[in-house]
């Protein structure tokens, strides 16, 4: 499985805007990028996910770079609800299982 | 909407006793099931997944072993637990298998002692 790397920990103020990057550099064509996040004490909860173009949602938007070897997870306006682990993941297509890797844990400042 | 249960939240058990955890999804047929496990201040560890009744795949070489005898029914034991099976396990299941959206349990914080 193709590795993503990202940064340990990350600070943000509150209702400010938040980037949290990933990097993936071994993705091959089939891999779609995946963000979950995981809040103390709970089991993680998807966030967004894309393959090649970029992705809003309401939580978040996923942009994702021309060569695909890394992306990051916007979060447009961070509330201290925010604050987590989040995860980067690659999953193949049709592949069945995901592999998580340690995360950024991202604290929100009032 | 779909729901992953899981029992019991917490478990304090003895080294060498046996462990069974149940997953149950509510809300769907036929789901992709999976358990991991979680190391305290770790990221997850997938150790099995499920594609249907009586499917299991092991990513790792383990003292645990997992079974589905029912469609949403996913089940995780050890005949004997070892102090590093200490860990939070999650079940987690997917929406549809074309985003391959997970939603997870509650979880159940084990620790082996």
């Amino acid at each position: 499985d193709a590795k993503t790397t990202q940064p340990n920990s990350m600070e943000s103020n509150e209702e400010e805007p938040v980037h949290l990057p990933c990097n993936h550099s071994t993705i091959s064509g089939t891999d779609y990028i995946h963000w979950y996040r995981q809040l103390p004490s709970q089991g993680p909860e998807y966030v967004i996910h894309g393959l090649t173009s970029n992705v809003n949602n309401r939580m978040a938007s996923l942009a994702i770079a021309e060569d695909r070897k890394s992306s990051t997870l916007i979060l447009h306006r961070a509330t201290l609800r925010d604050a987590a682990v989040y995860y980067c993941i690659l999953r193949r297509n049709y592949g069945q299982n995901f592999v998580f890797g340690p995360g950024t844990r991202l604290s929100v400042l009032p | 909407s779909q729901t992953i249960h899981q029992w019991p939240a917490t478990l304090v058990q003895p080294v060498g006793s046996p462990l069974s955890l149940e997953c149950t999804v509510e809300g769907t047929s036929n789901p992709n099931l999976y358990w991991y496990r979680q190391a305290a201040g770790r990221g997850l560890q997938l150790l099995f997944y499920s594609v249907g009744i009586g499917q299991i795949s092991s990513e790792v070489p383990q003292n645990l072993s997992a079974s589905r005898p029912q469609d949403r029914q996913f089940i995780l034991s050890s005949k004997k637990l070892l102090l590093s099976d200490s860990g939070f396990y999650l079940c987690a299941g997917v929406k549809d298998r074309a985003s391959y959206e997970q939603y997870f349990g509650p979880g159940t914080r084990l620790t082996v002692t």
